[in-house]
This record gives structure tokens, C-alpha cells and sequence, in this order.
């Protein structure tokens, strides 16, 4: 059974870089897409990106620039970095897979990133 | 940009049927997916393409659609299943991922 855990600081200082990692067991990184999606408190769910795992990416326009993707299908992992933070980036971000049907049928547990000085 | 819209909140006592809404120009011609999230706990997927249902999932849950509008049903509704529900869907153009607000369903 697949399970996906992701893992990175908690705490990030304003304009610096928030970096997480997703590690995923249980199975194979091919041929699913692999997601990004946080949630701030209290609101809704947000894609950020995902990573196909042969390397195609897309992220959502909203974050502009401030987001890189990676994967490393040696070790069975993928990895978020988001550029310059400020307090709205402060949520819950979660790691997902998508199946071949479309949808996100494997999450982590979901990791709280809080953006403060 | 591509939206799905999905009202705040629905109530239901126990036993009843809860239907839950979600609204996009685009649906029609795109997949919908239904996911559950109880507090402080992750999503679930809970229907797929629109009506199919994930192994592990109660029958209770159903998932239906009629023009810009797809419906995930809840029949029998039990005091587990209160929490939020998203819609999710891709932009046809873009291939970007967009998730409805999310409703709230409080079981009565």
C-alpha cells in the first residue's frame, strides 16, 4: 500500500524559501503524477503544482514564479521549494498522488508550515 | 480563469440524503472528483470521473451529473460523515488543477 510522507521545517522567516519533501513507500513513482496542494487555516484546498515522473511539470499561475518542483525517483521522492514567503503561505501543505483516473487517491498526513519572524 | 462553485453549507439529520453541489461552465466536458476531508485529517477520495466510486468507499456514496452542475449524494447520511467536501476539476486548456470551496456538511 502506497504511503507518501512529507517532511521539512515548520517555521519559516518572511522572504525566505519554505523546502519539502514528499518520500513515497510502498510502490513505484511510475507513471503517476505527483501533487502539491496546501490549505491556510481555516480555508480551502489549493493546488500548488505537480511532477510527472518523467519529469513534466506545471504549477498553478496564482504562485507565479516562486515555485520549483523536483523529483528523485532513485530515492522515491519529490520536493517543493516556494520563494520569498510571506504569512500567506502559512498552511497546511499536503502531498499527493494522482492516479491514472485523474484523481488524488494517495495523500500524506499533511505538514504545518508557519511563516513568522 | 476556470471556477467551481459549491455552496457553504448543508445540514442533515441522520438517515437523511445529502446532496452537495458543484458548478463550472467547463463541466460538461471535464472529469469531477469528490473528496472528504474530516477535521485536522487529510483529504479522501471519495467518487472519481464524475460517478465512480473508489474501492473502500460505502456504497452510500454517489456521485451524479446534469448539464454545468455535478452532484455527490449522500444517502443515509451517518455522524461520521460530517465534514468538508471539495469538488475538483482541470482546466481544459491549462491542465491546471482547481478545487471548489468546499462545503460544509453538518449532520444534525
Amino acid at each position: 500500500q502506497v504511503q507518501l510522507q512529507e517532511s521539512g521545517p515548520g517555521l519559516v522567516k518572511p522572504s525566505e524559501t519554505l523546502s519539502l519533501t514528499c518520500s513515497v513507500s510502498g510502490g513505484s513513482m511510475s507513471p503517476y503524477y505527483w501533487s502539491w496542494i496546501r490549505q491556510a487555516p481555516g480555508k480551502g484546498l489549493e493546488w500548488i503544482g505537480y511532477t510527472f515522473y518523467s519529469g513534466r511539470m506545471d504549477h498553478n499561475p496564482s504562485l507565479r514564479s516562486r515555485v520549483t518542483m523536483s523529483q528523485d525517483t532513485s530515492k522515491r521522492q519529490f520536493s517543493l521549494t516556494l520563494k520569498s514567503v510571506t504569512a500567506a503561505d502559512t498552511a497546511v501543505y499536503f502531498c499527493a498522488r494522482v492516479n491514472r483516473k485523474g484523481g488524488m487517491d494517495v495523500w500524506g498526513k499533511g505538514t504545518t508550515v508557519t511563516v513568522s519572524s | 480563469s476556470y471556477e467551481l462553485t459549491q455552496s457553504p453549507s448543508v445540514s442533515v439529520s441522520p438517515g437523511q440524503t445529502a446532496s452537495i453541489n458543484c458548478s463550472g461552465d467547463a463541466l460538461p466536458d471535464q472529469n469531477v472528483y469528490w473528496y472528504q476531508q474530516r477535521p485536522g485529517q487529510a483529504p479522501v477520495l471519495v467518487i472519481y470521473k464524475d460517478v465512480e466510486r473508489p474501492s473502500g468507499i460505502p456504497e452510500r456514496f454517489s456521485g451524479s451529473t446534469s448539464g454545468t452542475t455535478v452532484t455527490l449524494t449522500i444517502s443515509g447520511v451517518q455522524a461520521e460523515d460530517e465534514a468538508d467536501y471539495y469538488c475538483q476539476s482541470v482546466d481544459r486548456t491549462s491542465s491546471y488543477v482547481i478545487f471548489g470551496e468546499g462545503t460544509k456538511l453538518t449532520v444534525l
